[in-house]
């Protein structure tokens, strides 16, 4: 079963209001998660890793000011996206590592479309 | 700095017949690599992983790839190739000496099995 759970999988906004997309580890904790922003073309982008207690790393060329994170349990991170605007519009999805196994296990991704 | 390139946008194979999709990877330490299949609006499925051992690694689906250290590679491979393997690949490496998880993935390859 899955073991990361990302909420919700489908949202509209229209431009200008802010979006909140919640990544949740089910039945173990995390010290870090991973954002990434997948493009229509298919490529997979980090956007940054998400500490829990401190602030998160971004990656760069990403606006901490427009994704905004959150880490504020060891199971739960948020990204919000303030201030939408189309060009935002895309796959988001969250990750993390369950022991030191090296593997990511992936949220099932949340479209986010913006009018 | 890690880098990994999938040098095709898409494969095609006729059901039954063998598939590979090429990966190759840059990083200064060592290379922890990995495989994940992604379906239709869906997150990253893990298929497997080099850490280090043999060269030749087995993993989900019938799936195998092949750990080269002079040519950089880690090409996924299947004897069979079935209908339902089409789908999204990405292969993706770690730098096993910073510590961390922080993981880049490669652009992706489309795989058609054809029936």
């Amino acid at each position: 079963g899955a073991v990361v759970s990302q909420h919700p999988s489908r949202v509209i906004c229209k431009s200008g209001t802010s979006v909140k997309i919640e990544c949740r580890s089910l039945d173990f904790q995390v010290t870090t998660m991973f954002w990434y922003r997948q493009f229509p073309k298919q490529s997979l982008m980090l956007m940054a890793t998400s500490n829990e207690g401190s602030k998160a790393t971004y990656e760069q060329g990403v606006e901490k000011d427009k994704f905004l994170i959150n880490h504020a349990s060891l199971t739960l991170s948020t990204l919000t996206v303030t201030s939408a605007h189309p060009e935002d519009s895309s796959f988001y999805i969250c990750s993390a590592n369950r022991g030191d196994t090296g593997e990511l296990f992936f949220g099932e991704g949340s479209r986010l479309t913006v009018l | 700095a890690q880098s990994v390139a999938q040098p095709e946008d898409q494969v095609n194979v006729a059901e039954g017949n063998p598939l590979t999709v090429k990966c190759t990877y840059s990083v200064s330490g060592n290379p922890y690599l990995f495989w994940y299949v992604q379906y239709p609006n869906r997150g990253l499925q893990f298929l497997l992983k080099y850490i280090t051992g043999d060269n030749l690694v087995k993993g989900s689906y019938g799936f195998e790839a092949e750990f080269n250290k002079s040519q950089t590679s880690f090409h996924l491979k299947k004897p069979s190739a079935l209908v339902s393997d089409s789908a999204l690949y990405f292969c993706a490496v770690r730098d096993g000496n910073t510590g961390g998880f922080k993981t880049i993935f490669g652009a992706g390859t489309r795989l058609f099995v054809k029936a």
